[in-house]
């Protein structure tokens, strides 16, 4: 079965440079999240977006910003990358709209593989 | 504030015994909650997942218990084996303002199978 995919795996930047982060959610969802996992840290939540609008927010630092395409996926933009900014950044999809309907009892989210973003 | 507890932060036995991990948590409004498996630098993999009226899930070797009462979840892995080693994470949601469920993670119990 298809799973999330995120792009790229791996990325090294430096300091004050600009990052993209891309998702691609499981085929026919329509929720996407955004988290991100510092070194030894737990997930932290940032942003989620339900059929290409914003859904919620959390953590997510003013620097960042992020969309999410009518193909349903979804980028993270990062600008003016600090140190603390290196992290392991997962997404995560849903089919919410499958729930909002009934025909889920709830909404799972499944992650992809993560982004792990270095900053120098 | 939502706060999720794990216990023990790690945990090492030997191959083919059972084992028990503790989640508690003070999250509110309660929604759901999920027991993960995450692999050093990998996602998480859902294990399973329990709303409020499910006190009992099992998937395979796996079993999570639910007690919305006292806000606590269990997860039993029986007769373990290598490839469950890894980090075990309980995550407990509520139903955000949007409609996302927002989720509040532990911090996970590192569990060590030695052969």
């Amino acid at each position: 079965a298809a799973g999330v995919i995120q792009s790229p795996r791996h990325l090294i930047k430096e300091k004050r440079e600009t990052a993209t982060l891309k998702c691609y959610p499981i085929p026919r969802h329509d929720t996407v999240y955004w988290y991100q996992q510092g070194p030894g840290q737990d997930p932290q939540f940032l942003i989620s977006f339900y059929e290409k609008m914003q859904s919620d927010k959390g953590s997510i630092p003013d620097r960042f910003s992020a969309q999410q395409f009518s193909d349903y996926h979804s980028e993270l933009n990062m600008s003016s990358l600090e140190l603390g900014d290196s992290a392991l950044y997962f997404c995560a999809s849903s089919s919410r709209g499958l729930f909002l309907a009934g025909g889920s009892h709830t909404d799972t989210q499944y992650f992809g593989p993560g982004t792990r973003l270095t900053v120098l | 504030k939502n706060q999720v507890e794990q216990s023990p932060q790690s945990l090492i036995i030997l191959e083919g015994k059972n084992c028990t991990l503790q989640c508690n948590y003070t999250v509110s409004p309660f929604s759901n909650l999920r027991w993960y498996k995450q692999d050093t630098g990998r996602g998480p993999v859902s294990l399973t997942i329990m709303t409020f009226s499910e006190n009992t899930k099992s998937n395979g070797r796996y079993t999570a218990t639910l007690d919305a009462d006292t806000k606590q979840s269990s997860l039993h892995i029986t007769a373990s084996q290598l490839s469950d080693s890894a980090s075990y994470i309980c995550v407990v949601s509520f139903y955000a303002s949007g409609g996302s469920y927002i989720p509040t993670f532990g911090r996970g119990t590192s569990l060590i199978v030695h052969p």
